[in-house]
């Protein structure tokens, strides 16, 4: 089975800060990766994803996330945070062998950001 | 992205009673719908994959007695946690899917006194 770590529970940045939050996974196979995003008050919403292709790939609101196989990770980052991006930050990992599989999530990062 | 809404957002409920929890798609079917439970600072954990039509699938230490799944149609799964106990209290999201891709819920918080 897979799972997933995210290394910090809760990182304060000050505004314009760049941000880079760790996720490695373990799984032996292929896998699709997911960062999920949930403001305060609101539902989880996608960020960004990757299937195939290029290892960097780019989400919505400026975030951006680089899988690397050898290291089993997908980190997220992005160069310059604003104070709208408070939230709780989910890495996922889903196995890539057809049809929907089980998505497992980490434990999730809270980033606060201060004006 | 498509919208799934899920409903109540928010319920209390005395220790012994029922309490249903919705979850709809509502611009796509869902032939898929996931089930989740969040603990305060831990991660989601599934706790059921139902396909419309067909009984659910719980994960290991689910009770599938307490924890009533049912996915009657391809917009909508219902979850009723029956003879709610304070142990219960929790956050429950729901995750629809008609293909590759899932969305979620904006999640219920339940909370049993």
């Amino acid at each position: 089975a897979q799972s997933v770590s995210q290394h910090n529970h809760h990182v304060i940045l000050s505004e314009a800060a760049s941000l880079e939050l760790g996720c490695n996974y373990s799984y032996g196979g292929t896998v699709n990766l997911f960062w999920y995003v949930q403001y305060p008050g609101q539902h989880l919403q996608l960020l960004l994803k990757y299937f195939s292709g290029d290892p960097l790939v780019k989400g919505i609101k400026g975030f951006e996330a680089e899988f690397i196989k050898s290291k089993f990770s997908f980190n997220l980052r992005k160069p310059s945070v604003q104070w709208s991006d408070t939230a709780e930050y989910f890495c996922a990992v889903r196995p890539d062998s057809g049809g929907y599989q089980k998505v497992t999530f980490g434990t999730g990062t809270k980033l606060q950001v201060i004006p | 992205g498509a919208v799934v809404s899920q409903h109540p957002s928010r319920v209390i409920c005395k220790s012994g009673t029922s309490v249903k929890i919705e979850c709809r798609s509502l611009d796509f079917q869902a032939t898929t719908m996931f089930w989740y439970r969040q603990f305060p600072k831990q991660s989601l954990m599934l706790m059921a994959t139902s396909n419309e039509g067909s009984k659910a699938t719980y994960e290991q230490g689910v009770e599938k007695d307490k924890f009533l799944i049912n996915h009657a149609s391809l917009t909508l799964s219902t979850l009723t946690v029956t003879s709610a106990h304070p142990e219960d209290s929790s956050f429950y999201i729901c995750s629809a899917s008609g293909g590759i891709e899932a969305f979620f819920g904006q999640g219920t918080r339940l909370t049993v006194v």
